[in-house]
């Protein structure tokens, strides 16, 4: 089966300016993550869909970043405006319904911002 | 709360050797474990989970690891090191497969 998709691969922006990232999920899967990895760090997870319904949106400064997921199909992430301290991998993964036993994250490559 | 803490942030062994890399963990609830690896400029690839069946599990390429709830323990192994082991391995706790919690990530290097 074909992985999760991300695009860009990467992005070069200066502060102050919008970005924004797309991501495509396993086909057939529910629930979809955006996690944030800066240098050296573990994964963080900014937001959770259920379809097209926020589960879990607790660490996503909202303030600057939003998302969505209209037709619970793909994703975008957005920031704007962007700060030097975004500058980080946004890795989007999916699996299958919050009542699924077997519920393993899969993972796309993520996208790599560098905010100048 | 749970959380993480992967002990050491670097290790480096020989090819051909055995690889330890360790994990402590924190969870209110019984916890499902897991063991993400990430090659350079690839997607997160699951190793391995543990969710409450047998305590040693097997994952792939070799490795494996034991769930010790008195240590609050779940310690990677593989018994010979590949240079393709080279890679940011993470270890994540998380309940009912839903909020997974990440650690720092350690960074294995695989000496010839």
């Amino acid at each position: 089966e074909a992985g999760v998709a991300q695009s860009p691969r990467y992005k070069i922006i200066e502060k102050r300016q919008s970005v924004a990232f797309w991501c495509n999920p396993i086909s057939g899967h529910a629930t979809l993550y955006w996690y944030q990895q800066i240098l050296g760090q573990g994964p963080k997870l900014l937001i959770q869909f259920q379809n097209n319904g926020v589960v879990d949106d607790s660490q996503l400064p909202k303030d600057r970043f939003s998302a969505e997921r209209l037709k619970g199909v793909d994703s975008t992430l957005k920031i704007q405006p962007a700060k030097l301290e975004d500058s980080a991998v946004y890795l989007c993964a999916s699996s299958r319904p919050r009542d699924t036993v077997e519920r393993e994250q899969f993972f796309g490559p993520g996208t790599r911002l560098t905010v100048l | 709360a749970q959380s993480v803490t992967q002990l050491d942030s670097h290790v480096s062994v020989s090819e051909g050797t055995p690889v330890l890399l360790r994990c402590n963990y924190s969870s209110s609830y019984s916890p499902s474990l897991f063991w993400y690896v990430q090659h350079p400029n690839k997607g997160l690839q699951l190793l391995l989970k543990y969710t409450s069946a047998a305590t040693l599990v097997k994952g792939i390429n070799g490795f494996e690891a034991e769930f010790k709830k008195s240590e609050t323990s779940f310690h990677l192994t593989k018994p010979s090191a590949h240079m393709s082991d080279a890679a940011e391995y993470f270890c994540v706790v998380s309940v009912n497969n839903n909020d997974m919690r990440f650690g720092a990530g350690t960074r294995l290097t695989v000496k010839p």
